[in-house]
């Protein structure tokens, strides 16, 4: 089975913070990509990768960077975390197959809460 | 502009009664894909079907059925018989399909609620 392993599924933290959100895949998947989850909003692409050392931004990629140094692991990084950061945060990894999109594996989540 | 629109926001059915999830997307492309993910309590969203625009057949999986109309621009989701386990938070989303990227578009997502 596809397995997407978030390192937290609860965090506490302060503002100002620096955050490091943690996700690895173990099926050697080309892409990852990590969501915020927010209530009213569904999902919305922080950034993505599609190869290692390789990101683009998503949507909302503001107070947000990421590092892909493996092609297994692709981190979320608050550099400064802030009250409006508090959200679930999904990870998600899918294999290029050809030119069509493929399926998402997601982790379980990550919930973060700054104070 | 590309957008998923799940208007309903709560679903709450007692076993057995069918339900429908509606989905409505906006896209300009010709090429694109919608899809179904289905995230129950434990947090972890799971995919459930794939389509691409160039096919409208309907499909029925089990107690799922998904109708697809171009026209409308609808990709809707039909649960017959529901049980308790259907319990989750079902989201709808379009990618225009780019090369090397999966990037989705979600709904907002329809809290489905099935009560036994």
């Amino acid at each position: 089975d596809v397995k997407v392993t978030q390192s937290s599924r609860y965090l506490v933290k302060r503002t100002g913070e620096k955050v490091f959100l943690e996700c690895v895949q173990d099926m050697d998947h080309e892409n990852m990509f990590w969501y915020r989850q927010d209530p009213g909003l569904g999902l919305r692409l922080i950034y993505f990768s599609y190869d290692v050392k390789m990101k683009e931004k998503g949507d909302i990629p503001e107070g947000y960077s990421v590092s892909r140094e493996k092609k297994e692991r692709f981190s979320l990084i608050l550099e400064s975390a802030s009250t409006n950061q508090t959200s679930m945060y999904l990870c998600a990894s899918s294999l290029l197959v050809g030119g069509n999109t493929g399926e998402l594996f997601f982790g379980e989540g990550s919930r973060l809460t700054v104070l | 502009a590309q957008k998923v629109t799940q208007a309903q926001t709560e679903i709450s059915v007692v076993e057995k009664e069918d339900v429908t999830l509606d989905c409505v997307y906006e896209t300009r492309d010709t090429t694109y894909y919608l899809f179904w993910y289905k995230q129950p309590p434990s947090g972890e969203l799971v995919f459930l079907i794939r389509r691409n625009s160039f096919d409208e057949q309907n499909e029925i999986s089990g107690r799922y059925s998904w109708n697809f109309q171009k026209s409308t621009s609808s990709f809707n989701f039909t649960i017959t018989a529901s049980q308790v386990v259907d319990s989750a938070v079902y989201f709808c989303a379009l990618s225009t399909g780019s090369y090397n990227t999966d990037k989705l578009i979600f709904g907002t997502g329809t809290r489905l609620q099935v009560f036994p």
